[in-house]
């Protein structure tokens, strides 16, 4: 089955820099990655995510970009805000069948004011 | 809340006691998730299922059951069985097919007296 790896555990970065987390994953089947965003004691929700067919998909601050070769895929968040505190989560699945998504282990990212 | 609705928020066990969570949604979702996270930890996958009156094991299915009578309904049942319930569980769901996305529930954390 699939694993997915994501890296750093914790991040924290100055307000206005840039912060980026990376994911890898293991099963070369696996062509959707969305990103999940979860603040404190709240449910994680969709912020982006990007198919196989694309490399990069920009929403304003946030970036993914993706390299199928290396089976790697990253979030990019541009001038960071207090309010993209939370904890990050990747995912990877497959395109066949009905299969499940499988989540990185996650990312808290600290902006510092 | 993105027509996912688990109740209640807050829920207490007592030793030997079974609970159970309720997941609704009204999305006309076709498949249905439990995770379940510990603190500072990732999603981890307990049950899921894909149509009415069947399911599958996740990851983590020991001392839980599930049942799926209903498309908008999927109550996870933990019971005396999983000897560290402590956690925040969410419910998911998402229609099948390789365009579709993960919604969540607002989750329920439960506790042992």
């Amino acid at each position: 089955g699939e694993n997915v790896e994501q890296h750093p555990s914790t991040l924290s970065v100055q307000e206005g820099d840039s912060a980026v987390i990376k994911c890898t994953y293991s099963d070369s089947a696996s062509n959707y990655f969305p990103w999940y965003k979860q603040e404190l004691g709240k449910r994680p929700q969709l912020i982006i995510d990007i198919r196989s067919n694309v490399g990069e998909k920009k929403d304003q601050r946030i970036a993914v970009t993706l390299n199928k070769t290396a089976k790697h895929f990253s979030l990019h968040i541009t001038e960071t805000q207090p309010e993209d505190s939370a904890v990050y989560f990747c995912a990877a699945r497959p395109n066949f069948g009905n299969e499940k998504l499988t989540f990185g282990t996650g990312t808290r990212l600290t902006i510092i004011p | 809340d993105g027509g996912i609705t688990q109740s209640p928020k807050y829920l207490f066990r007592k030793e030997g006691q079974n609970v159970t969570l309720s997941c609704e949604q009204n999305l006309n979702h076709d498949a249905m998730y439990w995770y379940r996270q510990d603190p500072g930890q990732g999603l981890r996958l307990i049950y899921y299922s894909q149509i009415v009156n069947d399911f599958q094991k996740g990851d983590i299915a020991e001392g839980y059951s599930v049942s799926r009578e209903k498309k908008e309904s999927f109550p996870l049942t933990v019971t005396s069985a999983q000897k560290n319930p402590t956690a925040f569980y969410l419910c998911a769901s998402s229609g099948l097919g390789s365009n579709e996305k993960l919604f969540f529930g607002s989750g329920t954390q439960l506790s042992v007296l």
